[in-house]
């Protein structure tokens, strides 16, 4: 099994530009989420679906930010205008749609904004 | 990953005698409890995890202990090896879906 698989691994971006991150999770996984990762905050949830759905997107900061997820394979986090404060990591992780299922983490996206 | 290290306590242990890292939760509806291991420049990577109607869970090489009454979970790590050295998240859910609430994270420093 190939894992979460996210890409870019690294973006650096000037502000106001926009970033997309995309993922991909674990075939057969049909509940994706993402994570942002700072020294201050720690892991923060952002958004995640079920079934390609989104259910709860109370962690997306604010309006610059958007999560889509066309079809089980295949997600994307964009920010736009991006700005300084946006600088993570931000992590992608799967699970199945189950009672007490850990999640699965890929190996993120250090995203840097200047 | 970036936030590793720097103001995270830190837990420092000789190799190859056991750490215990300690958690506590917050909210007493969660019924799900995982332990995760960051390694630098990696995503968190899951190790073990318990439900709330047991009170210990064993692995190899690791066992997860919770107790409900004080609200508090810990991990321990038998025969610490240096691979063992990474950030430890402990992680909490109430159940409801798979969305999980983290904690701040401890290091885990092994000493040769």
């Amino acid at each position: 099994d190939a894992g979460v698989i996210q890409s870019p691994r690294h973006e650096v971006t000037e502000m106001g530009q926009e970033v997309t991150l995309r993922c991909k999770p674990i075939s057969g996984h049909n509940s994706l989420f993402w994570y942002r990762q700072t020294m201050m905050r720690g892991l923060e949830l952002l958004i995640y679906f079920n079934n390609n759905v989104p259910i709860d997107d109370s962690g997306m900061p604010e309006d610059r930010f958007s999560a889509k997820m066309p079809n089980a394979s295949f997600s994307t986090l964009k920010i736009q205008p991006s700005e300084p404060r946006d600088s993570a990591v931000y992590f992608c992780a799967s699970s199945l749609i189950q009672i007490n299922s850990p999640l699965h983490f890929g190996n993120g996206t250090r995203l840097t904004v200047t | 990953g970036e936030s590793v290290g720097l103001h995270l306590p830190t837990l420092s242990v000789q190799e190859g005698d056991n750490s215990i890292i300690n958690c506590a939760y917050s909210n007493s509806a969660s019924d799900y409890f995982i332990w995760y291991k960051q390694e630098s420049g990696k995503g968190p990577q899951f190790i073990i995890d318990i439900r709330s109607n047991m009170d210990k869970r064993q692995g190899q090489r690791v066992t997860v202990l919770l107790n409900k009454t004080v609200k508090h979970l810990s991990l321990q790590i038998a025969a610490t090896q240096p691979g063992d050295s990474a950030v430890y998240f402990c992680a909490e859910n109430t159940g409801a879906n798979s969305k999980l609430t983290f904690g701040k994270g401890i290091t885990l420093s092994v000493r040769p």
